[in-house]
């Protein structure tokens, strides 16, 4: 139990272009979903918390305006990366949480921006 | 906000051998302290987590202990394989603001070596 998917697993896009990520909880109903930021041999660097149905929470730093989370429902939130530029390049993961403690991670997308 | 100090960055250890990370947090309203083993390329997994009003937890050769009054708490891995090999990130969880917050460590490479 307690499966998360992501998709897509890695995009490559142009530079000034929009790239959508998808993250789905597969079993379990989350109310609340992370967006991570992983860079080389690096730790996760929290983005953004969401709620289902209520806006998204940002961390200091994160331009909520380039960076937009969408919590539709129990099982998918989404984040979309609008005009990447290369510095966006990097692995974003996903967590859902049921509990409000125990999270469990997506498999990741890796974006490449050119 | 929290802070969370992990160390060390990298350890060796020779296959049976003990393996011990240690974490120190700030903020005294965190409650919850996961522990998750990211293998190379791979997505966070959660191995053993443990909440505030328990000293030590264990799990086969996986324990954790945490010490509230000094904001530290640590893994501990007995009988080390090669298959232990792999980064592992602390975490500290709570509320705040109104919200989950949750802020993890540097990571640490285990490198077991047969």
């Amino acid at each position: 139990g307690a499966v998360v998917s992501q998709h897509p697993s890695r995009v490559i896009c142009k530079s000034g272009t929009s790239v959508k990520i998808e993250c789905r909880s597969l079993d379990f109903q989350a109310t609340t979903m992370f967006w991570y930021r992983q860079f080389p041999k690096k730790s996760l660097m929290l983005m953004a918390t969401s709620n289902e149905g209520s806006k998204a929470t940002y961390e200091q730093g994160v331009e909520k305006d380039k960076f937009l989370i969408n919590h539709a429902s129990l099982t998918l939130s989404t984040l979309t990366v609008t005009s990447a530029h290369p510095e966006d390049s990097s692995f974003y993961i996903c967590s859902a949480s049921q509990s409000l403690e125990t999270q469990y991670f997506g498999p990741g997308t890796r974006l490449l921006v050119l | 906000g929290e802070n969370v100090e992990q160390h060390p960055s990298t350890l060796s250890v020779q296959e049976g051998d003990s393996a011990v990370i240690k974490c120190t947090y700030s903020d005294s309203a965190s409650n919850y302290f996961p522990w998750y083993k990211q293998e190379l390329g791979k997505r966070p997994q959660l191995i053993i987590d443990i909440r505030s009003n328990v000293g030590e937890k264990k799990d086969q050769r996986i324990a954790v202990t945490l010490n509230k009054t000094a904001k530290h708490f640590s893994l501990h891995i007995t009988e080390t394989q090669p298959e232990d090999s792999a980064v592992y990130f602390c975490a500290a969880s709570g509320f705040s603001g109104g919200y989950q917050k949750v802020t993890f460590g540097i990571g640490t490479k285990l490198q077991v070596i047969p």
